[in-house]
């Protein structure tokens, strides 16, 4: 069974600083890999997606790696924020089916201005 | 456009009582999707609809839980005989095909 994991659980940072945030899985075999963003009774919005055969993908001042062979994926936040401040989340899907996404428990980042 | 939304956005029941917490999902999505996401954990599939084929239940926690889609559009998710267990945030999703699932705002539910 799939497990996903998200460290730290929560981190907090001044602003400007270059902040990574941590997933790791235990299947490598995955479809693809998501990260996610909820702001306080928001829903969840969608950052990036990085298919299995890719490397990263950037969107401005993000960037999410992934390494789908040691099960790990990170998401570079650059010149934090403080409108960053939310909880982030990743979710990994094991195949192409709309029903087999695996979500990690998130981490609440806090950036202070 | 509007989004996918949710209702009530919070509901507090009392143990043993029904609830229903109610989704509008994307016009057109014929994908739709409930999540439990309780304190500190990842969200937890509940139950998947795709158009009109038999929704795959296999996420639901017990036999409390039920969920319907009427019209292929909007659904409702009934928990019956509430426990203090179920406080959790309640997400909706919809999709129209893969990749990528939009997300209501949630229904907090708290069990008293």
């Amino acid at each position: 069974k799939q497990e996903v994991t998200q460290i730290p659980a929560a981190l907090s940072v001044p602003e400007g600083e270059n902040l990574v945030l941590n997933c790791s899985f235990t299947d490598s075999a995955i479809y693809n890999l998501q990260w996610f963003r909820q702001d306080p009774g928001k829903g969840l919005t969608s950052l990036l997606l990085i298919q299995s055969s890719q490397r990263e993908q950037t969107s401005g001042r993000l960037n999410a790696s992934l390494d789908k062979s040691s099960g790990r994926s990170t998401l570079y936040i650059a010149a934090s924020q403080p409108g960053d401040s939310a909880t982030y989340l990743c979710a990994v899907r094991q195949g192409g089916y709309n029903n087999d996404m695996r979500f990690g428990a998130g981490t609440r980042l806090t950036v202070k201005p | 456009g509007a989004g996918v939304s949710q209702s009530p956005s919070n509901k507090v029941t009392e143990k043993g009582k029904d609830v229903e917490l109610r989704c509008d999902p994307i016009s057109g999505h014929t994908a739709l999707y409930w999540y439990r996401q309780s304190l500190g954990q990842g969200l937890e599939f509940l139950i998947y609809f795709q158009g009109n084929s038999a929704p795959d239940k296999s996420g639901l926690p017990s036999d409390r839980f039920s969920a319907e889609r009427t019209g292929g559009s909007v659904s409702t998710l009934t928990i019956q005989r509430t426990q203090q267990e179920d406080s959790a945030v309640y997400l909706c999703a919809s999709s129209q095909g893969l990749p990528e699932q939009f997300f209501g705002p949630g229904t907090r539910l708290t069990v008293l």
